[in-house]
């Protein structure tokens, strides 16, 4: 079992509608989650963390944490089509904060 | 603004070739990582680095090993390159600690072994 899990897509959404991003991990002691954009050809960059359980929200970002159910999602309200792209979910390790698990990346396509 | 800086876009070795990637970070973070990034994949840790001349182990260090003789610079070196190392090769730094810090990736290096 990976540590971190997402769908790959792509997901397809058009543009102004709500994308939501999902992501579960294994680790029921994982206390850190982040979530990346990462452009065809470029390298991650962050959005936003999280590491209490609810929402935070950041602009058009909203980030979900739900312990219990070892589940964090991306919500990305009026998505543009600049907002297409890959977003990767990554967990701080608990037991060494040096080392993150990143998962495989769910690629959305926000279309005109 | 954190800067995170890699020696080459693109690179095209041949096999058994030693290769060397090199990656400096302008922030003063204790923490370097390499990481390979593979369709479907996802990121995976090579080693990373959380002090100089210190090293650990990530997930896939075979073929691999790394030096950190300053700070601010953080290298890969694949001792005799094979046609499986092909891939997109990126760093990352952090500082150290903390729940909250996150990692800071510079612009990747795409590797071709022939």
């Amino acid at each position: 079992q990976k540590e971190v899990e997402q769908n790959s897509g792509p997901l397809s959404v058009p543009e102004g509608a709500i994308a939501s991003l999902n992501c579960t991990y294994s680790d029921r002691g994982s206390q850190s989650f982040f979530w990346y954009r990462q452009y065809s050809g470029k390298s991650p960059e962050l959005i936003m963390f999280i590491y209490s359980n609810g929402d935070k929200e950041d602009g058009r970002f909203t980030a979900q944490l739900n312990k219990a159910s070892q589940y964090v999602s991306l919500l990305i309200r009026d998505s543009q089509p600049s907002d297409s792209a890959t977003y990767l979910c990554a967990v701080r390790n608990p037991y060494n904060f040096n080392k993150f698990y990143f998962g495989s990346g769910t690629k959305l396509n926000v279309k005109p | 603004d954190v800067k995170v800086t890699q020696s080459s876009r693109y690179l095209v070795k041949r096999t058994g070739e030693k290769v060397f990637l090199e990656c400096v970070q302008d922030m003063d973070h204790e923490n370097m990582f390499w990481y390979r990034q593979d369709p479907g994949l996802g990121l995976r840790l090579i080693y990373f680095s959380y002090d100089v001349k210190m090293k650990e182990k990530g997930d896939i260090p075979e073929g691999y090993s790394v030096s950190r003789e300053k700070k601010e610079r953080f290298s890969l070196i694949l001792e005799s390159a094979s046609t499986n190392q092909t891939s997109m090769y990126l760093c990352a730094s952090s500082l150290r600690g903390g729940t909250q810090e996150t990692q800071y990736f510079g612009p990747g290096t795409r590797l071709l072994v022939l």
